[in-house]
This record gives structure tokens, sequence and C-alpha cells, in this order.
């Protein structure tokens, strides 16, 4: 799994669009980009993921650097329901692929 | 709705006591699961992952004789905390595997806390 790097902690304002950084330079090119989010005792839950072009769905979208070495999950009008760690993950387009988490970004909606 | 289904949600033990985690895919047949661990305000880490009908494979530093992991269909595999001690307090959570780009779901975690 490719190695990533995540600020460990970032504030948002309720209603804005919380923009979470992810580097991943090591990256190689048959790894996807998969965000999950973890809220406090819960499992942690998928929000989107992508290869190399932008994706977007009903939680987020994901903005992938054409080098495909970083990327950036955009959470458009956060909500406090949004508070959560953020893990940003590369793993291949590999069958039954386990999941490496880094320590994530801790994001905090402030009202 | 859901896809995994994990129980229970949360234990209390005694020391000593052996503890049994169920991981339920409701709606696929998971021929493999991930079993994870997270310490307080610490990321997951993987324990083991098993696979139906065969042994199951455990990362480095897990005892395979202390978390034992039971994978008997495509829709259940269960992990038994054996002879619980407090440092053995912990949230466990599943996954079960998917094929290439899937996303892959959790259960909603175990909180075992032993006394």
């Amino acid at each position: 799994d490719a190695k990533t790097t995540q600020p460990p902690s970032m504030d948002c304002a309720e209603g804005r669009a919380a923009n979470l950084p992810c580097n991943h330079s090591t990256i190689s090119g048959n790894e996807y980009v998969y965000w999950y989010r973890q809220i406090h005792s819960q499992g942690p839950q998928y929000i989107i993921h992508g290869l190399k072009n932008n994706e977007t769905n009903e939680m987020a979208s994901l903005i992938i650097t054409e080098d495909r070495k970083s990327s950036t999950l955009i959470l458009p009008h956060a909500t406090l329901r949004d508070t959560a760690v953020y893990y940003c993950i590369g793993a291949s387009n590999f069958g039954n692929e386990k999941l490496t988490f880094g320590t994530g970004t801790r994001l905090t909606i402030i009202p | 709705g859901a896809v995994v289904s994990q129980h229970p949600s949360w234990v209390i033990c005694k020391s000593g006591t052996s503890v049994k985690i169920e991981c339920r895919s409701l709606d696929f047949q998971a021929t493999t699961m991930f079993w994870y661990r997270q310490f307080p305000k610490q990321s997951l880490m993987l324990m083991a992952t098993s696979n139906e009908g065969s042994k199951a494979t455990y990362e480095q530093g897990v005892e395979k004789d202390k978390f034992l992991i039971n994978h008997a269909s495509l829709t259940l595999s269960t992990l038994t905390v054996t002879s619980a001690h407090p440092e053995d307090s912990s949230f466990y959570i599943c996954s079960p595997g998917r094929g290439a780009n899937e996303k892959l779901f959790f259960g909603s975690g175990t909180q075992l806390s032993v006394l």
C-alpha cells in the first residue's frame, strides 16, 4: 500500500467547504485512493475513491492531481455531523485487498 | 442499508474469560474477512485475515492462539479473544473483502473492556 501523509487536525466552520489534503507520492499506477471517515466509537465509513479522474458522489468530491501524488477530499457544505477522523488510503485494484490506515486527519466542524 | 453486521457492540468481561465477536456479511459472500484492532486515540491496525475454509493469516506480533478466528461460511466470521486480559481491551472491527475497485465496508465495531 502507498504511504500517505495527512495533517493531524483541521477546523472548518459549519456551512463552509472542508478541504482535506493527502499526499501519496509513492502511489503506484494500479493503486486507488480511498477516503474513509470514522466517528468516535464507530466503524469506518466509506466516502469515495478514485484512480486518476476526479470523482463526486452524494457525500463528497475527490480531486486527484495529474501526477497522482496528492489528492483533496472536499465536503462542500460541512455540518457538525462531519466531525470525524478522515483517512486517506492507497489500495491496489486487486480483489480482497486489505487497507492500511495511517493516522488520519481529525476534522472538527465549528458552529 | 448495512452490508456488514457485527455483534456485540460492546462487551465487559472478567479477566481470564473468553469473548466471541461475530461478523456477518449481509448481502454478499465474503471469502475473506479482515479483523482490525484500535486502541484509544490510535489508528486501526490489522490483526489477521481470515479466508473461508482455511486457516487465518496473522500479522506480526498477534498471537494466533489467543485470537481465534473461524470463517466456516461465506457469510460469517468470528473472532474469539481467549483468556482475555485488561491489555486486550480495545475496539475490534471486521471488514469483509470485496472485488477489485469496489468499496470495502466495515462492521460497526465491538468495544471490549476486560476488568
